[in-house]
């Protein structure tokens, strides 16, 4: 089973900042890395897939990179309803397809 | 528009079963693969099982092997989840999610609780 790490667990960050999260792969996935955004009491939100392709409706200061074993998300300035949980997700060595534990933005 | 819709959960005893559905509307239904994903109080999201579209081919997390069975009924757009020998550990709020790859639509939940 390939375990995803993400870093920091927790970030505080002012609104109108820059933000990069991280994702590392225990193997490599190639460029099978989705984001999800969890805000409090809903759902889990596809941000990007394939790890830079934008999921419908996902605005622009959103973005990702990377490859293999290190991957990221960019969120270029942090908007107010930006402070959510953000997961990693890997697709490309499944079953199971497997989550980070999150990384919770909180505003400082 | 894509809805996903679930329904079946509550309070059950350790040991009880349960059954969750899924009704899915806005898409082509048999032609996706469709997951269980989980998530306990305060805690991050883990995949449970998956079907894929024609659904002889299931796949379980090893926390469920044995005790779960994930099935589809694709003339009614219909996702379920047979949940047996349920522990305490199992309580979670259960998804219902489509996927083309990545997991691009999710229903609201279902909250399933597992307590004496």
């Amino acid at each position: 089973e390939i375990v995803m790490t993400q870093s920091p667990a927790t970030l505080s960050v002012s609104p109108g900042e820059r933000v990069t999260l991280s994702c590392r792969a225990s193997q490599s996935v190639g460029r099978n890395l989705a984001w999800y955004q969890q805000k409090p009491g809903q759902t889990p939100r596809l941000l990007i897939y394939y790890t830079s392709t934008r999921a419908t409706g996902i605005p622009a200061r959103f973005s990702g990179s990377g490859s293999g074993t290190e991957f990221t998300l960019t969120i270029s300035s942090l908007q107010s309803e930006d402070f959510a949980v953000y997961y990693c997700q890997q697709y490309d060595n499944w079953p199971p397809k497997t989550f980070g534990q999150g990384t919770k933005l909180e505003i400082k | 528009e894509v809805q996903l819709v679930e329904s079946g959960g509550g309070l059950i005893q350790p040991g009880g079963s349960l059954r969750l559905s899924c009704a899915a509307s806005g898409f082509t239904f048999r032609s996706y693969s469709m997951n269980w994903v989980r998530q306990a109080p305060g805690q991050g999201l883990e995949w449970v099982a998956y079907i894929h579209s024609s659904p002889t081919t299931t796949f379980y997390a090893d926390s469920v092997q044995g005790r779960f069975t994930i099935s589809r009924d694709n003339a009614n757009s219909l996702l379920h989840l047979q949940m047996n020998t349920l522990r305490a550990d199992d309580t979670a709020v259960y998804y219902c999610v489509r996927e083309g790859g990545a997991f691009d639509y999710w229903g609201q939940g279902t909250l399933v609780t597992v307590s004496s």
